[in-house]
């Protein structure tokens, strides 16, 4: 099973800061990676697939990086709305389908 | 628009046995794979199991191999998850999720429904 590891467990920035989450897996997983953002009392939404492409109508101030082991979501410019739990996820050697734990993005 | 709604979910006693449904709109069901992700109380996302778009392929979670059978009904664009044995670590809100491909990403999910296992 591929595990993926998250950090920071939280961030803590302020509006138009720029966020930096970082996912890693234990094998390489090329670029079969995506992040799910999720609010509270939500379910999560796909920001990024396959590392780098943005689904739809998702803001172009998230970008995705990586591949291999090592990834990263960047927010350019954190938006109120943005501040959220975010999920990286493999689908690179499934089933098990796996997430990282999470990096929660709060307000400073 | 796509839309996912989960219903079944409720308080049970371990052991007993549960059935969640999926009802989904706005898109042609049956040409999707479907999952079922849970998520535990202030957890993180833990992937439950996968159908395909016809039902032919299914796989499953270690953790609810045996215990889980996932299913779709593409004439009341329908998905099920059957829940027997239940065990308290099961609970969690429980969310379907469409896929555009086998195995691709997560495009669509569900609000959501919460399944308490608790005596």
């Amino acid at each position: 099973e591929i595990v993926l590891t998250q950090s920071p467990a939280t961030l803590s920035l302020s509006p138009g800061e720029r966020a930096t989450l970082s996912c890693r897996a234990s094998q390489t997983i090329s670029t079969f990676l995506a992040w799910y953002q999720q609010k509270p009392g939500q379910a999560p939404r796909l920001l990024i697939y396959d590392a780098s492409n943005r689904a739809t109508d998702i803001p172009a101030r998230f970008s995705g990086s990586g591949s291999g082991t090592d990834f990263i979501l960047t927010i350019s410019s954190l938006e109120p709305e943005d501040f959220a739990v975010y999920y990286c996820q493999q689908r690179s050697s499934w089933p098990p389908f796996t997430f990282g734990p999470g990096t929660t993005v709060d307000i400073k | 628009q796509v839309k996912l709604v989960e219903s079944g979910g409720g308080v049970v006693q371990p052991g007993r046995s549960l059935r969640l449904s999926c009802a989904a709109s706005g898109f042609r069901f049956s040409g999707y794979g479907m999952h079922w992700v849970r998520q535990a109380p202030g957890k993180g996302l833990e992937w439950v199991a996968l159908i395909a778009f016809d039902g032919s392929e299914t796989y499953y979670a270690d953790s609810v191999k045996g215990r889980f059978i996932i299913s779709r009904d593409n004439s009341k664009n329908t998905l099920y998850l059957q829940m027997n044995s239940l065990r308290a670590e099961d609970t969690a809100v429980y969310y379907c999720a469409r896929e555009e491909f086998l195995g691709s990403w997560l495009d669509y999910w569900g609000q959501g429904t919460l399944v308490t296992v608790s005596s």
